[in-house]
This record gives structure tokens, C-alpha cells and sequence, in this order.
């Protein structure tokens, strides 16, 4: 199955709000409400910031924020800060037990 | 808190096989599935499969169907992902992560480099 659609990249001053789009098909994204996101720093691994959509779990801050919209799911950072400089990708069930992740959004807070 | 340890970083040969192990400290294999992601220099995440310690079921991704192997062991809470005929662009860093009942990453190993070099 072919990557999710992520823009290479974002950016936002410290404050500000910026949403990721992450976009599938209705084969998963579309399909099933099991779209996770994750922040990666460099070098790092990665770090769960939202499950099934809009959960968040234990430990994240509230700035970040999921969303799905038909075949397009969202990440939203609000508050920007300048930790939250980083990698992010989205993954989505894809059917028959498959994942699929998206290609990856590297943030930049300006 | 649940701890996942991989093998040390590898140099292969094009054409040989790698097997990366990772360790679950703090986790008892139940239903869970242990998958491996891949993400090559500079590059995104890739999945590539998983793998059911308790049962031994298996379900790869379709680029690496044929070259991967993903096993486990339950007596020492360890799985393996193997992944043969290698070539230069099987270069990158190795995770292993838990997919749990949240449908999501929540713990990921610490990642194995594996550099493919003649």
C-alpha cells in the first residue's frame, strides 16, 4: 500500500497554532478510526502524542490535538513551542492487519 | 513501564541476512503485537510487519514479504526480526514497538543500526 500524504513541512512562531494533514484512502484512513501520531526529535525514537484519532495519552500536553475529516486525518499544536521542533508522522490502519505510516512532517518553530 | 531493548548496531555484506533481537522488560506477551519499523538515513518511518509472541502468527508488510522473518520467544520475552538478501538500501535504524490495545506505538526500542556495506 503506498505512504500516507504528509506535507514535507510546517512552520510556526512560538504561540501560534500549525495543523498536519495527514491524507489515505478509504482503505485507511478513511476506513477505520485508528489514526495515531507521533513526534520524533533527531535521533530519538519516536513518541505516541495521539491514538484513535483524537485520544490523547497520559502524560501529553493538550496543545496537541487530533482530528479526521474523511480520507484526511489532522495533528493540530497549538502554543507552539521551542521543543515541539521535531518530526511528526501519522499512521492508520490499513486493512488485513497492515499498517501504513505517512511520509513524515519535520516542524519548525520560527 | 514497559522497557524494549534491541541488539547492537550490525555491518553486513549485500547479499547477507541480519537478525535483530528485542527484549521486552516489564512485559508479558499476551495479545499484543510486537511490530518492526523501519527508517532509513534522513528518511521516514517504514512498517514492515509483526508478529504475535503468544500465538507466532505473522502478517509483513508487501515490500518485504519473501526476506523477513519474525519470530519470538516467550520464555525469555525476546523477538527477532530477520531480514535477508540484503541490499545497500535496507541501510537504517531497526525499531521494534509494542502495538497495544490502544491501536497505537505507545513503547518503541531504542532502534539498531544496521549499515549494509561492501
Amino acid at each position: 500500500q503506498s505512504a500516507l500524504t504528509q506535507p514535507p513541512s510546517a512552520s510556526g512562531s512560538p504561540g501560534q497554532s500549525v495543523t498536519i494533514s495527514c491524507t489515505g484512502t478509504s482503505s485507511d484512513v478513511g476506513g477505520y478510526n485508528r489514526v495515531s501520531w507521533y513526534q520524533q526529535h533527531p535521533g530519538k525514537a519516536p513518541k505516541l502524542l495521539i491514538y484513535e484519532v483524537n485520544k490523547r495519552p497520559s502524560g501529553v500536553p493538550d496543545r496537541f490535538s487530533g482530528s479526521k475529516s474523511g480520507n484526511t486525518a489532522s495533528l493540530t499544536v497549538s502554543g507552539l513551542q521551542a521543543d515541539d521542533e521535531a518530526d511528526y508522522y501519522c499512521c492508520s490502519n490499513a486493512g488485513y492487519g497492515k499498517l501504513v505510516l505517512g511520509g513524515g512532517t519535520h516542524l519548525t518553530v520560527l | 513501564q514497559v522497557q524494549l531493548l534491541q541488539s547492537g548496531a550490525e555491518v553486513k555484506q549485500p547479499g547477507a541476512s541480519v537478525k535483530v533481537s528485542c527484549k521486552a522488560l516489564g512485559y508479558t506477551f499476551t495479545g499484543d503485537s510486537m511490530h518492526w519499523l523501519r527508517q532509513a538515513p534522513g528518511q521516514g518511518l517504514e512498517w514492515m510487519g509483526w508478529m504475535k509472541p503468544h500465538s507466532g502468527a505473522t502478517n509483513y508488510a508487501q515490500n518485504f514479504q519473501g526476506r523477513v522473518t519474525m519470530t519470538g520467544d516467550t520464555s525469555t520475552s525476546t523477538v527477532y526480526m530477520e531480514l535477508s538478501r540484503l541490499r545497500y538500501d535496507d541501510t537504517a535504524v531497526y525499531y521494534c514497538a509494542i502495538y497495544d490495545i490502544l491501536n497505537s506505538f505507545d513503547s518503541w526500542g531504542q532502534g539498531t543500526l544496521v549499515t549494509v556495506s561492501s
